[in-house]
């Protein structure tokens, strides 16, 4: 069966530091992997997804997620956190011929502190 | 992308009562879905609905509890009925409307509360 795992439910890093989200997948097809962001109070905004192209993705506000097979991971990071980059991050897996339906991680709130 | 908007975007609600949130969509989706997420909790799907036929539900969840409409391509409704505390949550929908990737859009959500 399918399913996502974030390691770590809350990350903690200083304003301009390296932000690093982890996570792992369980897939016995070629998976589709996503990153949310939620904001307080707000619905899910995507980040990025992985598709079968690239294996780096970039996505919006600066963040970029690798693809490793091998590992399968796809972790989440960005070179330097803002502190409007604090929210709760969510990873997500689908694959083809699943009917759309996507399976998401426990979720990882980051904290930006100054 | 997709404009989804949600109605209510919270409500507080008596225990054994029922509540309709809907889904509005700015443009026809073949493919809706709804979540629950408990508080501090990560999403849960809920059931698939697609136009014309019934909703597809996911184990743990069932058509009593949580009816589903899809009444046309931009429209949709989830019931939570008979609340008890237990279903207060926020209730998000989301539309798949990429060719095959499986991305998705969501709503705002329903923040519902059950006292």
């Amino acid at each position: 069966a399918q399913s996502v795992t974030q390691l770590g439910s809350h990350v903690s890093v200083s304003e301009g530091a390296l932000v690093l989200l982890r996570c792992n997948y369980s897939s016995s097809v070629p998976p589709y992997l996503f990153w949310y962001v939620q904001y307080p109070n707000q619905g899910l905004q995507l980040l990025l997804k992985y598709t079968s192209a690239a294996t780096l993705v970039k996505g919006i506000n600066g963040f970029e997620a690798e693809f490793k097979k091998s590992e399968t991971s796809f972790h989440l990071t960005k070179p330097s956190a803002h502190m409007s980059d604090a929210a709760e991050y969510f990873c997500a897996v689908s694959w083809s011929g699943n009917t759309g339906k996507l399976i998401f991680g426990q979720g990882t709130t980051l904290q930006v502190k100054p | 992308s997709a404009v989804i908007s949600q109605k209510p975007s919270r409500d507080i609600c008596q225990r054994g009562t029922s509540l309709t949130i809907q889904c509005q969509v700015d443009s026809q989706v073949t493919m809706m879905f709804w979540y629950r997420q408990q508080p501090g909790q990560s999403l849960t799907l809920i059931a698939t609905a697609n136009q014309g036929s019934e909703a597809t539900y996911e184990s743990g969840f069932v058509i009593d509890k949580f009816p589903i409409s899809r009444p046309n391509l931009t429209f949709s409704t989830l019931t939570v009925s008979n609340m008890s505390p237990e279903d207060s949550s926020i209730y998000l929908c989301s539309v798949d409307r990429t060719s095959g990737t499986n991305e998705q859009f969501f709503g705002p959500g329903t923040r519902l509360t059950v006292l």
